[in-house]
């Protein structure tokens, strides 16, 4: 089946601790995103990458990084700048600027740090 | 599961009603819309979409209305049922000659009940 994964599902932290997010997808989609979710507020960009190689920041990146080295992998670090981690964080992959604007979803990974 | 949006606006229905959920947008240039299905604890489904060249777009139980002229949009679900159950949140695209960036709005809860 095609399809984002995201692991794990859940992952705890200590404070100061750089933890990456892993986000794979096998759907030969050239873009992939990161976004963020906090109670009460919708999705907020992180960062995203339209090409293997190239990745842009989106509207909350600070304190987070990003590689893009293969077309189904886009893992995302999150540093110990990052002031608030706790949060459910998302994954998407879309066709690309060119194609549908519909974004596909992963299962997300839920970040606990204490 | 997990509760994403803790203090969201709520609507409730009963089993059967047609449940109508709102979602207003800033952008006069934006001309696609998403309207996703979040369950707790997973990533958000796609379940319609629009253009601005359109008025009114039907789907399997649900409709979407766009009114570019007070920028709003509703997501109509005939038929509420228990799965229905969720998190909806509109999204909307920034004009073509960027990347695929979707805004979403902070959603809205929809709680069915027997």
């Amino acid at each position: 089946d095609g399809g984002i994964t995201q692991s794990p599902k859940y992952l705890f932290r200590k404070e100061g601790q750089n933890v990456t997010l892993s986000c794979e997808q096998n759907l030969n989609h050239d873009a992939m995103y990161w976004y963020r979710q906090d109670p009460g507020q919708g999705l907020r960009l992180i960062y995203y990458s339209q090409i293997v190689n190239d990745f842009q920041k989106g509207d909350i990146a600070e304190g987070y990084s990003v590689s893009r080295e293969k077309k189904e992998s886009f893992p995302l670090t999150v540093t110990s700048a990052q002031k608030n981690p706790t949060a459910f964080y998302l994954c998407a992959s879309s066709m690309g600027e060119t194609g549908a604007a519909e974004q596909y979803f992963g299962p997300g990974t839920r970040l606990t740090v204490t | 599961g997990e509760s994403v949006g803790l203090h969201l606006p709520t609507l409730s229905v009963q089993e059967g009603d047609n449940s109508i959920i709102n979602c207003a947008y800033s952008n006069s240039a934006s001309d696609y819309f998403i309207w996703y299905k979040q369950e707790s604890g997973k990533g958000p489904q796609f379940i319609i979409d629009i253009r601005s060249n359109m008025d009114k777009r039907q789907g399997q139980r649900v409709t979407v209305l766009l009114n570019k002229t007070v920028k709003h949009l509703s997501l109509q679900i005939a038929a509420t049922q228990p799965g229905d159950s969720a998190v909806y949140f509109c999204a909307d695209l920034l004009p073509p000659g960027g990347y695929n960036k979707l805004i979403f709005g902070a959603g809205t809860r929809l709680a069915v009940h027997p």
